[in-house]
């Protein structure tokens, strides 16, 4: 297995463009997870989805992000207008349950710079 | 889920023993410890979990003390690949909540 695969590796925009990022989980995981991770806040969970239902988006940090989950293999996390703020590596996980009791794969990440 | 307590820094020497200490002291009887490690520019990677027993896989032992108020993960034999930033998690499975809480974790440096 390729193991989760996000799109694209870096990703450079402007303030105020709309960025969309890509994950494609393992095969067979019915979970998906979206981090945020920075050097002041380090890993915070976004959102997760659960047989592709949205179950918790309170990590959200503003209505500029939304993701969405239209089929079991593939998953977008879209910010629009982008800030500089927004500038993070963004990680999507997948596991076979909500609970990952073996654990959850994570992908490479996507590095967002907005200047 | 019980908050956890790590060292910020350690060194060990190449092909020595890495051993990460975690302290949970507030941890219920129905929370498991999980290990994961972030390797510099790459997603976190699950290393092992266990609940009261001692652990261990491929890559790694996990020693939980009796009263589960600590554990130990333990690299047999450390190489330089595992330079990385460790994390110790504990969670409750049957919480219905499925936010990992990673904190700041301790960061291993293997030495040549």
């Amino acid at each position: 297995d390729a193991g989760v695969i996000q799109s694209p590796r870096h990703e450079v925009t402007e303030m105020g463009q709309e960025v969309t990022l890509r994950c494609k989980p393992i095969s067979g995981h019915n979970s998906l997870f979206w981090y945020r991770q920075t050097m002041m806040r380090g890993l915070e969970l976004l959102i997760y989805f659960n047989n592709n239902v949205p179950i918790d988006d309170s990590g959200m940090p503003e209505d500029r992000f939304s993701a969405k989950m239209p089929n079991a293999s593939f998953s977008t996390l879209k910010i629009q207008p982008s800030e500089p703020r927004d500038s993070a590596v963004y990680f999507c996980a997948s596991s076979f349950r909500l609970e990952g009791a073996q654990g959850y794969t994570f992908g490479s990440g996507t590095r967002l710079t907005v200047v | 889920d019980a908050k956890t307590t790590q060292p910020p820094s350690m060194d060990c020497a190449e092909g020595r023993a890495a051993n990460l200490p975690c302290n949970h002291s507030t941890i219920s009887g129905n929370e498991y410890v999980y290990w994961y490690r972030q390797i510099h520019s790459q997603g976190p990677q699950y290393i092992i979990h266990g609940l009261k027993n001692n652990e261990t896989n491929e890559m790694a032992s996990l020693i939980i003390t009796e009263d589960r108020k600590s554990s130990t993960l333990i690299l047999p034999h450390a190489t330089l690949r595992d330079t990385a930033v460790y994390y110790c998690i504990v969670r409750d499975l049957t919480s219905g909540t499925y936010k990992y809480i990673f904190g700041t974790g301790t960061r291993l440096k293997v030495l040549a």
